[in-house]
């Protein structure tokens, strides 16, 4: 079984520019979550989708970041326009019960 | 909200020696799970623990959920070289998990 992919792996990118990752979750996880950890610090909780639905977006920073999951499949995460502290490694997650399956994060630096 | 606060943030044990991470909730949990996350990796789910009191073992690792439900404790016997990398209690109410900032361990052979 296919587990949780994430892509790009790395994106350097300037501030002011524009960034989307995307997750692909395992198949038949309802459930979605996407995470941040700035370095050496903790992994925050950004939001969950239950498949097309936000569930909870309450960890999201601003309003600079945009989720969607069309079709409660595969899901995006916009970073429009960067800030310097949008620096970090962002990671998906997908669940069908309790346990939550991680992707391998895409990290991302902001110049 | 809820947090969860992990202590120490750095362990380096000698090869052979035992440790513990502790961990720390605000709040009451209805579980609390632990992952570990090598270096240059994602987080790996360990094992998940509901009941208040409740001790689980992975051959050299014993998870322990305190009575009230508000902390936790790893403890890693006879550590290996194998154990590097960063190990994070997450707190659990409803569907959303709060993470600890980690313990992230280094081994000197």
């Amino acid at each position: 079984e296919a587990g949780v992919t994430q892509f790009p792996s790395h994106s350097v990118i300037e501030k002011g520019q524009t960034v989307t990752l995307r997750c692909d979750p395992i198949s038949g996880h309802d459930n979605l979550y996407w995470y941040r950890r700035v370095m050496g610090k903790e992994i925050k909780f950004l939001l969950h989708f239950v498949k097309e639905s936000k569930q909870d977006e309450s960890g999201m920073p601003n309003n600079r970041f945009l989720a969607e999951r069309t079709g409660g499949t595969y899901s995006t995460l916009k970073v429009q326009p960067a800030e310097l502290e949008d620096s970090g490694v962002y990671f998906c997650a997908s669940s069908h019960m309790q346990t939550q399956y991680f992707g391998p994060g895409t990290r991302l630096l902001v110049l | 909200g809820q947090q969860v606060m992990q202590i120490p943030q750095y362990q380096h044990v000698q090869e052979g020696e035992d440790f513990t991470t502790y961990c720390n909730s605000s709040t009451t949990l209805s579980n609390i799970q632990w992952y570990k996350q090598r270096p240059g990796g994602h987080p790996v789910f360990l094992i998940q623990l509901v009941k208040s009191g409740e001790v689980k073992k992975q051959k050299r690792l014993t998870f322990q959920f305190g009575e009230a439900k508000k902390n936790s404790s790893l403890h890693i016997t006879a550590t290996q070289t194998t154990d590097v990398g960063t190990y994070f209690c997450a707190g659990k109410n409803d569907y959303k998990l709060s993470f600890g900032a980690g313990t992230t361990v280094t081994v000197r052979a």
